[in-house]
């Protein structure tokens, strides 16, 4: 089955740092990858997206580049704000839109941004 | 457009008892999706649809009951609550064509504590 494996938070950077999350994932077919992002009491919000390899998926100065020999969708942004404080999820899917199996979630990354 | 709304925000209930999460989508979208979030742990699919009338199961769908009467909403039913169903639930829909890879519009979520 499908699977996303992300970095074990909090994540503690002080404003101004550079960012990398790690996410790597198992898919059975040629996966979507996307970047969520949950500020606090709200909802997911996409963040970003990439569906083929080496495409790079961007947004609000954050990047992360799909990498199918090594099954990598890295989250990385070159100066944090206190803004970005949130939780982050790496998730897949194999099918157009999500699709009708939904999205495989990592367990998400909570980075705290200190002024 | 509200995007996708979830009521109630919060809600506590006691083992036994039952509920109905209200989920409704203004967007037209064919596909309409519930996960259910627990602490430390991303999001896990309980149950989706592919349109009106038409719905399956996902990761996690023991306990929980769907239905899909119209394009815009999405309830989901717990019939015997348990404290194993404390979590906050997501709403989520997104619009899929052929060969299309489209985002998934997150409602804000509801807490729900079984005690």
């Amino acid at each position: 089955g499908n699977s996303v494996t992300q970095m074990e938070g909090p994540v503690t950077l002080s404003e101004e740092a550079f960012l990398t999350i790690n996410c790597t994932y198992t898919a059975t077919g040629y996966p979507s990858l996307f970047w969520y992002v949950q500020y606090p009491g709200e909802g997911l919000q996409l963040l970003l997206k990439a569906t083929k390899a080496d495409d790079k998926g961007s947004n609000k100065g954050f990047e992360a580049t799909y990498r199918k020999e090594t099954t990598s969708f890295h989250l990385e942004k070159g100066s944090v704000q206190v803004s970005d404080s949130a939780v982050y999820f790496c998730a897949l899917s194999d099918t157009p839109g999500g699709g009708a199996d939904g999205l495989t979630f990592g367990k998400g990354t909570h980075l705290i941004i200190q002024p | 457009n509200a995007g996708v709304t979830q009521t109630p925000k919060f809600r506590i209930l006691k083992i036994g008892q039952s509920m109905t999460l209200q989920c409704t989508q203004d967007m037209n979208h064919n596909y309409m999706y519930w996960y259910r979030q627990d602490p430390g742990m991303g999001l896990k699919l309980i149950y989706y649809s592919v349109g009106a009338g038409i719905t399956d199961k996902g990761e996690v769908p023991n306990g929980y009951n769907v239905s899909r009467s119209t394009t815009e909403d999405f309830p989901l039913r717990l019939e015997l609550a348990a404290p194993s169903q404390t979590s906050v639930y997501f709403c989520a829909s997104s619009y899929s064509a052929s060969g299309s890879v489209n985002e998934q519009f997150f409602g804000p979520g509801t807490r729900l504590t079984v005690l």
